[in-house]
């Protein structure tokens, strides 16, 4: 079965540059969620997206914004990063009207390495 | 402040025992309730969700109790395999609030010893 897809895996930048990290959910998902997970840490919600709308806003930086496309993909765009941003980004997806009420499913992230 | 506790960091039992799992939350809000298995290097797999409409989930192996009036969850690994090593993360949210995103544990680092 189709799974979560992020993309990249791995990122390097280094501190004041900008990343882009990519989601592309579970096919007739619609709602996207972004959580970040630093180093020994649990998973923080950041934000999420229901129908290419805005859905929660979380612990996001402001130097971060994201957008749900056409297509159900998302986006994470990370601005003018910070040491701190050192973290595994995860998306998940979830079917709002399915069965599962509130099951969602993850990628397997994105590590981010801020140097 | 920290609203869904996993107060052991870790636990180790041996092969064909039971695994317990504990889990604690605060926000009287929370209605749906999620364990997670993570391996390294990879998301959170679903394992089993409880909705506080009900006191057991049970699937195969695993089964998940919810006591609302304790605000306590635990999950339970009967008989615990080599293979469900693995740290499991407790989540919880809000739906009939409209509150979905996941507010998840610290976590519980689960060793089978063989």
């Amino acid at each position: 079965a189709a799974g979560v897809i992020q993309s990249p895996r791995h990122l390097i930048k280094e501190k004041r540059e900008t990343a882009t990290l990519k989601c592309y959910p579970i096919p007739r998902h619609d709602t996207v969620y972004w959580y970040q997970q630093g180093p020994g840490q649990d998973p923080q919600f950041l934000i999420s997206f229901y129908e290419k709308m805005q859905s929660d806003k979380g612990s996001i930086p402001d130097r971060f914004s994201a957008q749900q496309f056409s297509d159900y993909h998302s986006e994470l765009n990370m601005s003018s990063l910070e040491l701190g941003d050192s973290a595994l980004y995860f998306c998940a997806s979830r079917h709002r009207g399915g069965v599962g009420k509130n099951i969602q499913y993850f990628g397997a992230g994105t590590r981010l390495s801020v140097l | 402040d920290q609203q869904v506790k996993q107060n052991s960091p870790s636990l180790s039992v041996q092969e064909g025992r039971i695994s317990i799992l504990n889990c604690d939350y605060t926000n009287s809000m929370f209605d749906y309730f999620l364990w997670y298995k993570k391996y390294p290097a990879e998301g959170p797999t679903f394992l089993i969700s409880i909705s506080s409409i009900k006191d057991k989930n049970e699937d195969g192996r695993f089964t998940v109790f919810l006591n609302k009036s304790a605000k306590h969850l635990s999950l339970h690994i009967v008989p615990s395999q080599p293979g469900d090593s693995a740290v499991y993360f407790c989540a919880a949210s809000a739906i009939n609030s409209g509150n979905t995103p996941l507010v998840f544990g610290k976590g519980t680092r689960l060793s089978v010893i063989a």
